[in-house]
């Protein structure tokens, strides 16, 4: 039973666009989600967080959107750039599993020159 | 570089050897946890621990697999008998004071041949 849910594996968007990553979750009683960028041969680098009392969290040219009704958030990057291709997970975090992270299975993001 | 350490970055067993891998905190961080992803998946919880004290390993398979945090040196997973399934990228991460937000170190890429 999977929690949480990246539904589109890979993602290609030209430079200068609008990148926009999904997440679909199914457990209500986070308390934070997380956005970690990942590549190859390398550990995920975190990027951005949102706390579950917030619906909007801003840093740079990333914002996270969540929508609890939905049980949905997003990770919009504007403008994208080609350093931006990599691997991106959503994660929840809840006080109550001791903070361990239950990552998505991933998007790819490719954004071409 | 004071960033999440962790050695050696490859490391190759036969079925039947015993795999240890190490992880050092990022300075000021007394918290660890151990994450595995396999091909095409994402990062899979194991085990969170403190200096000296294991706190959740639900995640870990209940046998071959132990993980230490002594109070000097860095924390341990150890994996006996390795068996072809065990060949994955094991991640470990830290944080300060249970913080939701956990860094990653670059991982160890285990080949069980």
């Amino acid at each position: 039973d999977q929690q949480v849910k990246q539904n589109s594996p890979s993602l290609s968007v030209q430079e200068g666009r609008i990148s926009i990553l999904n997440c679909d979750y199914t457990n209500s009683m986070f308390d934070y989600f997380l956005w970690y960028k990942k590549y190859p041969a390398e550990g995920p680098t975190f990027l951005i967080s949102i706390s579950s009392i917030k619906d909007k969290n801003e840093d740079g040219r990333f914002t996270v959107f969540l929508n609890k009704s939905a049980k949905h958030l997003s990770l919009h990057i504007v403008p994208s750039q080609p350093g931006d291709s990599a691997v991106y997970f959503c994660a929840d975090s809840r006080r109550s599993s001791a903070r361990q992270l239950t990552f998505g299975s991933g998007t790819q993001l490719t954004v071409l020159p | 570089n004071a960033g999440v350490m962790q050695n050696p970055r490859h490391l190759v067993r036969r079925r039947g050897q015993e795999a240890r891998l190490r992880c050092s905190p990022m300075k000021g961080h007394s918290h660890v946890y151990w994450y595995r992803q396999l091909p095409e998946e994402g990062l899979k919880f194991m085990v969170y621990l403190q200096k000296e004290n294991i706190i959740d390993e639900s995640g870990m398979p209940k046998e071959r697999f132990s993980a230490e945090f002594p109070k000097e040196g860095p924390s341990i997973l150890r994996i006996q008998q390795v068996v072809r399934g065990d060949s994955a990228a094991y991640f470990c991460a830290s944080s300060r004071d249970n913080s939701y937000e956990q860094y990653f170190g670059p991982g160890t890429r285990l080949t069980v041949t």
